[in-house]
Formats: C-alpha cells, structure tokens, sequence
C-alpha cells in the first residue's frame, strides 16, 4: 500500500529565509508526486507534480521539489518565503494515470512566517 | 469560474438526522473523487468515479455512506443517521482520465459540524 510520511507537524521561518519541507513516500513502482497547499478554510491548490524526467520540478509561487528515488523523498523548497505563503502543505502520492488514481495524502506540515 | 464547486460550504446537523452535498466538477472531467478530511490530518480518500460508474470505495465509507452520479456530471454525497465522528471537511476533486497525469483538481469543500 502506498503511504507518505510529512514528519514536520508545524515549522516556523522568517520572512525571507528559506525553506524546505520534507516528505517521504512509499510505493511499490514509479510513483506519481505531488504537492498541495491549503489555506484556511480553502481546498487544496496544487504546487508542482512529478512524474518523470528531470527530478527537479519547478510550481507555482516559486516552489520547487527534488525527487530522490534512493531516499524515497521529494522535499519541497523555496529560496525566499514571502509572509503570504503561510498555510497548510500537503504531500500526496498517485498511481499510474488511468488505473486507480486515488491521492494519499501525508498528515501535513503548517507553516507559520514571522516578521 | 471554471473550476471545482461544492455546495454547501457548511453544514451544521445534529446527530441521528441526514445530510446531502453537492459537487460540481469541472466540466470535461470525466473522474469525480470524494475526500474525507478531518482536523489536523490529510484528505483521505472515500471513492472515485468514471463518468456515472462508482468504480472504487475505501473502507472509509460506511453503510451510512452513499455516493451517486447518475448522470456522470455532478456528484452528491449523503451520509444518513450521522454521527458525531462525521464531523470533517468533505472535499471534492475531479480529473480527466484520459490525462497522461493524474492531476486531480480539488473543490473548496464542505464543512460537516454533527453537534
């Protein structure tokens, strides 16, 4: 069965830091990756998906995701975080486009920025 | 607006009676997906659709559950005699299957409060 694992429950950064949010993944073949945002009280906005090719994806916002196979991980990152971007980051994984398609979800990562 | 709708965005119940939502996709989606998600976790998933076909169902979705599409457009969801451990934000999303990525597009939810 597939399973994701976002083992921050919350971060707090600075305006202007970096960031990176990890995410570990189990599937049993080539999996299919994303990244959601959620604000309060708002669905899910997608970030950035990988699937294949390049292993580093670039989304919107300036995020971007490495996908490392080895470590089984697909970390999201962004060079500056702006005070807007604090929210609720979810991590999910898919199957094959055309088979069963559900999304499993990680518990999520909220992040705070300060001033 | 072209996207994801879902009426409606709250719903206060009290326990024991039944309660409806709506969910619109997007219009040329052919899959329709419900999640479940419940505070301070990620959605999980109940069921999904191709056209009016219920084609998969989680464990999650108790007798007290039941999904229709009858016209393989929009979606609703009941959930009859709830109780209290229904209390989560419904979300629905909706994809194309012919897609070569499962890109799956989310709605803003309904917010189910069973006092």
């Amino acid at each position: 069965a597939q399973s994701v694992t976002q083992p921050d429950i919350h971060i707090t950064v600075s305006e202007g830091a970096s960031l990176e949010l990890r995410c570990n993944y189990s599937y049993g073949a080539t999996p299919y990756l994303f990244w959601y945002v959620q604000s309060p009280g708002q669905g899910l906005q997608l970030l950035l998906k990988y699937f294949s090719g390049d292993t580093l994806v670039q989304g919107i916002k300036g995020f971007e995701a490495e996908f490392k196979r080895s470590q089984s991980s697909f970390n999201l990152r962004k060079p500056s975080v702006h005070w807007s971007d604090a929210a609720e980051y979810f991590c999910a994984v898919g199957a094959l486009a055309g088979t069963a398609s559900k999304l499993t979800f990680g518990t999520g990562t909220r992040l705070q920025v300060t001033l | 607006d072209t996207g994801v709708s879902q009426d409606p965005r709250h719903k206060i119940t009290k326990r024991g009676q039944n309660v409806t939502f709506r969910c619109d996709p997007i219009s040329e989606h052919n899959r329709l997906y419900w999640y479940r998600q419940t505070l301070g976790q990620g959605p999980e998933f109940l069921t999904y659709f191709q056209n009016e076909a219920q084609l998969e169902k989680s464990r999650l979705l108790s007798d007290r559950f039941s999904a229709e599409r009858p016209k393989g457009s929009f979606s609703t969801l009941e959930i009859q005699r709830t109780e209290q451990g229904d209390s989560a934000m419904y979300l629905c999303a909706s994809s194309l299957a012919l897609a070569t990525h499962n890109e799956q597009f989310f709605g803003p939810g309904t917010r189910l409060t069973v006092l």
